[in-house]
């Protein structure tokens, strides 16, 4: 199984809301990454996960707070965003390695926030 | 911090044409992935290159890395309508889990 899946694939959400975006995957990878991703540009790194801790985090606001509940799995708590959070969120795995950083992509979740 | 320059950033060829697309930085990097994002999906892995001077073919892509491991480029071959997407270039060796990914080319190839 080489496939990271993301639900929702699709969320609109109001300011005042709390939503969390999902992700999984079963490639036994230890490394689990949350990228911000607008039209047409590279993908944001916001959070890594090593051995399911947190070993970066790009000074992401408060507002998003990811958590990582097991090996396979890693979600992005939302809450009080602001429109212009409005982006493709996606969701990529890896080995912990440092030489080849090769990251698997989910299809991602479409954000709108109004 | 370490930087990747992509150009061109956008791209529109004919079916058929050739291209090439360049990945160029100040830094040395321990590999560089290049993948292709198509609309409303996440990016796909293409290849990985590793050792300065590789060259590595994927059907009618040829991807090579420098001698000093500090750029890439990526040609396509008698591109396809399929080829069609957003190209990116990521550079590994910056911190542990963390890749550096250049700007993009928006490729557009017309039947």
């Amino acid at each position: 199984d080489t496939e990271v899946t993301q639900t929702p694939k699709h969320l609109v959400m109001g300011m005042t809301n709390k939503k969390s975006l999902k992700c999984e995957q079963h490639m036994g990878h230890r490394a689990m990454y949350w990228y911000k991703q607008k039209a047409k540009k590279p993908p944001e790194l916001m959070f890594v996960y090593s051995y399911e801790k947190l070993s970066i985090n790009e000074s992401v606001p408060s507002r998003f707070s990811p958590e990582c509940p097991n090996s396979s799995l890693l979600n992005l708590h939302l809450h009080a965003l602001q429109p212009e959070d409005s982006a493709l969120y996606l969701c990529a795995s890896s080995q912990v390695q440092q030489v080849r950083n090769e990251q698997f992509f989910g299809p991602g979740t479409r954000l709108t926030v109004l | 911090t370490q930087l990747l320059e992509q150009s061109p950033q956008f791209l529109s060829i004919q079916e058929g044409e050739n291209l090439t697309v360049y990945c160029n930085s100040s830094s040395v990097f321990s590999s560089l992935q290049w993948y292709r994002q198509e609309p409303g999906e996440g990016p796909v892995l293409l290849v990985t290159v590793v050792t300065g001077g590789e060259v590595k073919k994927l059907k009618r892509l040829t991807f090579q890395f420098g001698d000093a491991r500090k750029d890439s480029s990526l040609h396509i071959t008698a591109a396809q309508p399929g080829d069609t997407g957003l190209y990116l270039c990521a550079g590994a060796g910056g911190g542990a889990g963390k890749s550096t990914f250049g700007d993009g080319t928006t490729l557009t190839v017309k039947p």
